[in-house]
């Protein structure tokens, strides 16, 4: 069985950073492409970035692009988000997505991030 | 950027087909996947490459495609089908959704 387990939401200062974690199971983690996709409260998803399974393509929204570093510890099984500069507009819930053939086939339950002073 | 549009709102008498429509620029040359997601719950693939269903998706679920739109038929309509659903697609390295429909079953 697969799952996702993300970390490190919380109450975050405008123009603050923090980092997501996530770290999955129950498939070979190396082997596919990890994504990040956000919720703002009541409003529809966003895709925010994906890296590929060995690491070497990242991709991001436009939205995010230069703020947002996705990053990944296959030995860990764990895909990172480090996340700078945010103001209100990244108050979401981030989710952590198992990717494949542009698929988003499996989704942890969320972490939430909130921008406030 | 892309855009694909779906109708904030459908709603369907209980027993009834529900039908979800995700309109976007040729988008019939394109892989779509529909996602469901409850109140409260994280997003669940219900559609995938434009009519594959995931083992523990009931048949009642299909999803077809044209040259401008996508497709999501839910047959037989039951109350626990009352969700948010999406449409998806990959578009020149990015991945887009649609804005959503909640569906409701009367």
């Amino acid at each position: 069985e697969v799952k996702l387990l993300e970390s490190g939401g919380g109450l975050v200062r405008p123009g603050g950073s923090v980092r997501l974690s996530c770290t999955a199971s129950g498939f070979y983690f190396g082997n596919y492409a990890m994504s990040w996709v956000r919720q703002t409260p009541g409003k529809g998803l966003e895709w925010v970035s994906l890296l590929t399974g060995s690491g070497g393509r990242t991709f991001y929204a436009d939205s995010v692009r230069g703020r947002f570093t996705i990053s990944r510890d296959n030995s860990k099984n764990t895909v990172y988000m480090e996340m700078s500069s945010l103001s209100a507009e990244d108050t979401a819930i981030y989710y952590c997505v198992k990717e494949i053939n542009s698929v988003f086939e499996s989704w942890g339950q969320g972490t939430l991030v909130n921008v406030s002073s | 950027s892309y855009d694909l549009t779906q109708p904030p709102s459908v709603s369907v008498a209980l027993g009834q087909t529900a039908i979800i429509t995700c309109a976007g620029s040729n988008i019939g040359t394109k892989k779509v996947h529909w996602y469901q997601q409850r109140p409260g719950q994280a997003p669940v693939l219900i559609i995938y490459i434009n009519n594959n269903r995931p083992s523990a998706i009931p048949e009642r679920f299909s999803a077809s495609t044209s040259a401008t739109t996508a497709t999501l038929t839910i047959a037989r309509a039951q109350v626990g089908d009352g969700a948010d659903y999406y449409c998806q697609v990959l578009d020149s390295g990015s991945w887009v959704f649609g804005g959503g429909t909640k569906l409701s079953v009367l």
